[in-house]
């Protein structure tokens, strides 16, 4: 088991742009999580799958944000025309149920 | 919301000294978790306290969790260059899946030699 992977590391993207980031769990993990940490900030709860439903979304999730996770494995998180504000490290946790959640390596991405 | 107040923001220290850091709320929390984090790598799992008054050692590091259930401290006992990281402590949100956790801001700790 190689722990939560995340795709790419690093994304520079230009204003307007639509990106798209990948996550990969822990095989037998059912959970999935999006954060999202700017400088200086501990990370931020974004949304959470549970199998290939999404269950909750926070307020920071706005309508330019999409996330799926079509077949309960890997998610994608999507970004319609990026502002700057957006840039930040974005990262991708699961969990076994209610046991401890694991974070990826997190995608960094710089809005410029 | 519930919040997170970690102390001190920043600490700088010589190796082979020992620190305390602390994690604060208002409000009570189930059980908290305490986080390393290094430059441009995700938050790593160090410990999750669950009992008010519960003390977990984990080598050098001794986590506490208050009584109330409402703070927490990391004590490090002879810093080493290795211990320089992000600390960060955090909760699962009241009314939802332990995941969704409220983190604070972080005491970045550096050791130098």
């Amino acid at each position: 088991d190689t722990g939560v992977s995340q795709d790419p590391r690093h994304k520079i993207t230009k204003r307007g742009q639509n990106v798209t980031f990948r996550c990969d769990p822990i095989s037998e993990h059912n959970r999935l999580y999006w954060y999202r940490q700017t400088l200086g900030q501990g990370p931020e709860f974004l949304t959470y799958f549970q199998n290939e439903a999404q269950l909750e979304k926070s307020r920071l999730l706005s309508d330019r944000f999409s996330a799926e996770r079509p077949k309960g494995s890997f998610s994608t998180l999507e970004i319609q025309r990026t502002e700057q504000g957006d840039s930040a490290m974005y990262l991708c946790a699961s969990s076994l149920g209610e046991n401890r959640v694991l974070f990826g390596s997190g995608t960094r991405l710089t809005v410029v | 919301t519930q919040l997170l107040e970690q102390s001190p923001q920043f600490l700088s220290i010589q190796e082979g000294e020992n620190l305390t850091v602390y994690c604060n709320s208002s409000s009570v929390f189930s059980s908290l978790q305490w986080y390393r984090q290094e430059p441009g790598e995700g938050p790593v799992l160090l410990v999750t306290v669950v009992t008010g008054g519960e003390v977990k050692k984990l080598k050098r590091l001794t986590f506490q969790f208050g009584d109330a259930r409402k703070d927490s401290s990391l004590h490090i006992t002879a810093a080493q260059p290795g211990d320089t990281g992000l600390y960060l402590c955090a909760g699962p949100d009241r009314g939802s899946t332990l995941g969704r956790l409220y983190f604070g801001r972080g005491t970045q700790l550096t050791v130098w030699p």
